[in-house]
């Protein structure tokens, strides 16, 4: 089955970086472009950009722009997102999700498990 | 940009009731482009409908999408009770944003 598996819960102090993993199993993993989406503890979700894992061309949300990358591998089908500066407001849960394509309405499906990443001093 | 607001903030019913939630867009919509999901405390969230009123697959026939343009409902015809959840709708023009969430509680 389509499965997006992240990495592990991250401790980081303000202005470092943090680079969360998702690995992709269940299908071809060029095919689908994979986002991310954070969300703030009690908050609502918010998109944060896609990358083609083919090509490995991105688009970041404005917002993000400057200090947010996705890069990918495909020898292990594995996407990556760097986040640096890291600020308070940094703080949420990173979800990894396939992108099922345009007959699929550009919709999210499936979600990795999430990564907390908790940014304090 | 397009702004999703979703209402109510919170809805609270019980079992067997119907919910309904709506989702209105700052500017039109394709149909083909607004989804619904829903989270659990916890949990990823999970893909309900997409392109407005298509089933994602294991998904029961309670829940529904409607709508179009600026406007769209999600309807949940006989709440059970892992249904209580938070609720997002989301859509794709020339990038992808979120609603804030309908969160659906027990009454």
């Amino acid at each position: 089955q389509v499965q997006l598996v992240q990495s592990g819960a991250e401790v980081k102090k303000p202005g470092a970086s943090v680079k969360v993993s998702c690995k992709a199993s269940g299908y071809t993993f060029t095919n689908h472009y994979i986002h991310w989406v954070r969300q703030a503890p009690g908050e609502g979700l918010e998109w944060m950009g896609i990358i083609n894992p083919s090509g490995g061309s991105t688009s970041y949300a404005q917002k993000l722009q400057g200090r947010v990358t996705m890069t990918r591998d495909t020898s292990t089908s594995t996407v990556y997102m760097e986040l640096s500066s890291l600020r308070s407001e940094d703080t949420a849960v990173y979800y990894c999700a396939r992108d099922p394509g345009y007959s699929y309405g550009r919709s999210f499906d499936p979600w990795g498990q999430g990564t907390l990443v908790t940014v304090s001093s | 940009e397009i702004v999703l607001t979703q209402s109510p903030g919170t809805l609270s019913l019980s079992p067997g009731e119907r919910a309904t939630l709506s989702c209105r867009a700052s500017q039109s919509v394709s149909s083909s482009y607004l989804a619904w999901y829903q989270q659990k405390p916890g949990q990823a969230p999970r893909l309900l409908i997409y392109g407005a009123s298509s089933r994602a697959t294991g998904i029961p026939d309670r829940f529904s999408g409607s709508g179009s343009g600026t406007d769209f409902t999600l309807t949940i015809s006989r709440l059970e009770p892992e249904d209580f959840a938070v609720y997002y709708c989301q859509q794709y023009g020339s990038s992808w944003t979120f609603g804030q969430g309908t969160k659906v509680e027990i009454e």
